[in-house]
């Protein structure tokens, strides 16, 4: 069965600090990726997704970006932290292919930037 | 925006009456799905109703989808303390490699 790992699960960080949140799914291969933030009681805002290694699409221009250096793994990283960076962040996988395949979440990400 | 609206924001309801939750979207849709979320936790897919379906069901929850109006609606039969969660649609459109969009969510709430 497919999982999917999720770390570090909370995070304080100075203003101005380096950020780096991993993730990685098992059981699947060429799953499209997510990450997403999740204001606190708000909905979810896709940052970025990734349908294969290298590919990466940006939906909101901010000061986070994402690679993906294998298959599997999704890495979510800021060279400077903004408080407004602050909240919860969510990986995800979907299988490959477009229009509405169920997504699948990890279990989050707390970040508090300070 | 393609984005689905969840209505209520929130519901509190006792342990035992049935919750309803409607979504509701604006362009043409493959599919709509609802999901939930306990506090501080990632999102679990619940159920997934296609464009050409009406309703479905899954144990305790019945989801209905008029395409007409654009709207769902996911009911919670009998429900329990541990139903409360925030509870989201999410549409999926065809040709996205986004797969899906997210409503805000409707907090459900199931007093004892």
């Amino acid at each position: 069965s497919q999982t999917i790992h999720q770390w570090p699960a909370t995070l304080v960080q100075p203003v101005g600090s380096p950020l780096s949140l991993e993730c990685t799914v098992e059981g699947t291969s060429n799953p499209n990726l997510y990450w997403y933030r999740q204001a606190a009681g708000r909905g979810l805002q896709l940052l970025f997704y990734s349908v294969g290694i290298g590919q990466i699409s940006s939906e909101v221009p901010q000061n986070l970006s994402a690679s993906r250096p294998q298959d599997r793994q999704f890495i979510l990283s800021s060279k400077k932290l903004l408080l407004s960076d602050s909240g919860f962040y969510l990986c995800a996988w979907s299988g490959g292919g477009r229009g509405g395949n169920t997504i699948y979440f990890g279990e989050g990400s707390w970040l508090t930037v300070v | 925006s393609q984005q689905g609206e969840e209505d209520p924001q929130a519901l509190s309801i006792q342990e035992g009456e049935n919750a309803t939750m409607n979504c509701s979207y604006k362009t043409s849709i493959n599919n709509l799905q609802w999901y939930r979320q306990n506090s501080g936790r990632g999102l679990v897919h619940l159920i997934l109703i296609r464009s050409n379906e009406r309703e479905k069901h899954s144990g305790r929850l019945r989801v209905t989808l008029d395409t007409s109006k654009k709207s769902s609606s996911l009911l919670i039969t009998a429900s329990r303390a541990a139903d409360t969660a925030s509870y989201f649609c999410a549409t999926g459109y065809s040709g996205s490699a986004r797969q899906l969009t997210f409503g805000s969510g409707t907090q459900l709430t199931v007093l004892p």
